[in-house]
């Protein structure tokens, strides 16, 4: 098992250009979840999905958007770049919520820079 | 307002001493606790889940606490090792409306040298 796979590892953009970050897990899990990693601060949630065709904002969603055609896809789409959006972005997924119990399998990352 | 702190922010120790990480949290209402660990350029992966009743789980030379009145947690790494260089990050999981949501302390960098 490939377990959570994201590309680009790294990625420089400029502002207002738009770009994908792909994200892909094998572990046939249900739910899936997209968090930025700014320096020291927290994981913060962007999106998550709950299953194929489902999903929903999480803490910080502005600028981004996502869609989840496929159990194993999960791909974050970032329109017209800001600085702001300079950070680490993992992707994560678990079989379910399980109230809460439920391990996170997280990615490598994707480190963004917006000049 | 829910939120999870750590301490300390870093930490560097000698190879083969013991180190004990903290987290107190204010979130509620409470789900679990679990203690991730963070290699540099690597997602976190987890290291144990705390649940409401249990007070102590070892991983290996992790051992995690939980004190549920206090709203503490600590992971105690002991005889530690190069490889116990890394980030550890304490994410405690609440229950709102039927959701569950992760809410993730900052970490603490812990430098272990030979």
């Amino acid at each position: 098992n490939a377990g959570v796979t994201q590309t680009p590892k790294f990625r420089i953009l400029k502002i207002g250009q738009s770009m994908t970050l792909q994200c892909a897990q094998d572990m046939n899990h249900n739910y899936m979840y997209w968090y930025r990693q700014d320096p020291g601060m927290g994981l913060k949630l962007i999106y998550y999905s709950v299953g194929a065709g489902i999903t929903d904002k999480g803490e910080v969603p502005n600028g981004y958007n996502v869609s989840r055609s496929t159990t194993e896809d999960f791909p974050l789409r970032l329109e017209l770049a800001a600085p702001s959006q300079t950070s680490v972005y993992f992707c994560a997924s678990s079989y379910g919520a399980g109230r809460g119990y439920d391990e996170q399998f997280f990615g490598p990352g994707t480190r963004l820079t917006v000049l | 307002k829910n939120q999870v702190e750590q301490s300390p922010q870093s930490l560097i120790i000698l190879e083969g001493k013991n180190c004990t990480l903290q987290c107190n949290y204010t979130v509620s209402p409470f789900s679990n606790l679990r203690w991730y660990k963070q290699d540099t350029g690597r997602g976190p992966v987890s290291l144990t889940i705390m649940t409401f009743s249990e007070n102590t789980k070892s991983n290996g030379r992790y051992t995690a606490t939980l004190d549920a009145d206090t709203k503490q947690s600590s992971l105690h790494i002991t005889a530690s090792q190069l490889s116990d260089s890394a980030s550890y990050i304490c994410v405690v999981s609440a229950a709102t409306s039927g959701t569950y949501k992760y809410i993730f302390g900052t970490g603490t960098r812990l430098k272990v040298l030979a």
